[in-house]
């Protein structure tokens, strides 16, 4: 039982590349989420999942897709970086709505030059 | 929406000692209040929770307390040790909605 996953855990991008960061969890949950945390920040929402099929845009969601692939993965996706997307991003998963625990993955740390 | 300011931003004890850390919130609906510790490299894990029919709740050396009327919230670890140093965060939400407000994080270092 991993968890929450994410892939990959470190990457760099020039202004304008475009890449997918990868979530995926093994916990039979309903929910997930993605999260950007900047220093002294705190975390904030980006996207989030309630149910295979749907997502709902968050606190931060301007320059960010996502895709709720199936019941297990959350994909988040930066068409056009800039140096204003770097961060940690976060992924997690809850049960259901009405459950109240978030578990987080380890994160991805993007750097946009 | 909820505005949720947490602290203080650092905060250093020597083992043994306490640690206090303090959360204000803003909007009254918020009625679930986690506590998450995080690690270098790690994401943020759950420690402690609280809702808010209650006003205090205890595990071990951690405890949170909660003041609905004043709407602040805070954490309290007893006989700190090194492995307690990490950040930690604060969160406010209204249970079943989809939003978790954060702070902006509180570093602990516990020195030996």
């Amino acid at each position: 039982n991993a968890g929450v996953t994410q892939t990959p855990k470190f990457q760099v991008l020039k202004t304008g590349q475009s890449m997918t960061l990868q979530c995926a969890q093994d916990m039979n949950h309903n929910s997930m989420y993605w999260y950007r945390q900047d220093p002294g920040m705190g975390l904030r929402l980006i996207y989030y999942s309630a149910s295979e099929g749907t997502t709902d845009k968050g606190e931060v969601p301007n320059g960010y897709n996502v895709s709720r692939l199936n019941k297990r993965e959350f994909s988040l996706r930066l068409e056009s970086a800039a140096p204003s997307q770097t961060s940690v991003y976060f992924c997690a998963s809850r049960k259901t709505l009405s459950t109240d625990t978030q578990y987080f993955g380890p994160g991805t740390r993007l750097t946009v030059l | 929406g909820e505005n949720v300011e947490q602290h203080p931003s650092t905060l250093s004890v020597q083992e043994g000692d306490s640690a206090v850390i303090k959360c204000t919130y803003s909007d009254s609906a918020s009625n679930y209040f986690p506590w998450y510790k995080q690690e270098l490299g790690k994401g943020p894990q759950l420690i402690i929770d609280i809702r808010s029919n209650v006003g205090e709740k205890k595990d071990q050396r951690i405890a949170v307390t909660l003041n609905k009327t004043a709407k602040h919230f805070s954490l309290h670890i007893t006989e700190t040790q090194p492995e307690d140093s990490a950040v930690y965060f604060c969160a406010a939400s209204q249970g079943t909605g989809n939003q978790f407000y954060f702070g902006t994080g509180t570093s602990l270092t516990v020195i030996p």
